[in-house]
């Protein structure tokens, strides 16, 4: 079975721009999950997606923001980078009660 | 509210050598434990669960964590530790319910082995 995709592997940008982050569950996982892991702070819950909707959200401003799309796979959104917003951005997927499978990360410069 | 405590950053241990990494944690009823590892540019990988039942669980890559409840430990161990386990390792809490939102991670063990 493919595991959890996420695209791209490495984007840089510059402080203000945007950047749009991608990933694609397991099959059959309707939940993904987004996580922010920045040097020395751990993993942090940033969202939640389930059936298309946002259930949770973490504790970041609103310039973060993701969507879900019909068939599952995931977009996060970042407005009006900052610095501090370099990070591996993780997502996860699962499916009713299986654990967190995770993706490679995308892995967010801001310059 | 939940929280996650790995104590020891950074841990070196030689090839061959037993490996015990230390998971405290917080939690107001019965909790759902995980230990995930990291390789560089990886994402986080299941090595074994809890979910309830015998305290001693089994995982992959030869990884086993024991529950205790009384001392709100869940202590990863591995009597033998081979080169290509230096990584590193994520203790984590969650409710029994309500989803993996709820899941706190704590902050990491990094472990080297030496040869």
């Amino acid at each position: 079975e493919a595991g959890v995709t996420q695209s791209p592997t490495h984007l840089i940008k510059t402080r203000g721009q945007q950047a749009t982050l991608r990933c694609s569950p397991i099959s059959g996982h309707t939940s993904v999950y987004w996580y922010q892991q920045a040097l020395g702070l751990g993993l942090q819950f940033l969202l939640w997606y389930d059936e298309g909707e946002e259930r949770n959200r973490g504790n970041f401003p609103p310039r973060f923001s993701g969507r879900q799309f019909p068939n599952y796979s995931s977009e996060l959104n970042v407005n009006a980078l900052e610095l501090e917003d370099s990070a591996l951005y993780l997502c996860a997927s699962s499916q009713y009660n299986s654990p967190l499978h995770f993706g490679n990360g995308t892995r967010l410069t801001v310059t | 509210a939940q929280s996650v405590t790995q104590p020891d950053i950074h841990i070196t241990v030689s090839e061959g050598a037993s490996l015990e990494l230390r998971c405290n944690y917080s939690y107001g009823a019965t909790p759902y434990l995980f230990w995930y590892v990291q390789s560089p540019g990886q994402g986080l990988q299941l090595l074994l669960k809890y979910f309830s039942g015998d305290t001693l669980v089994q995982g992959i890559k030869g990884f086993e964590a024991e529950f205790k409840r009384s001392q709100s430990s869940f202590n990863l161990r591995k009597p033998s530790v081979h080169w290509s386990d230096a990584a590193e390792y994520f203790c984590a809490v969650g409710p029994n319910s309500g989803g993996y939102q709820k899941v706190t991670f704590g902050t990491g063990t990094k472990l080297q082995v030496i040869p």
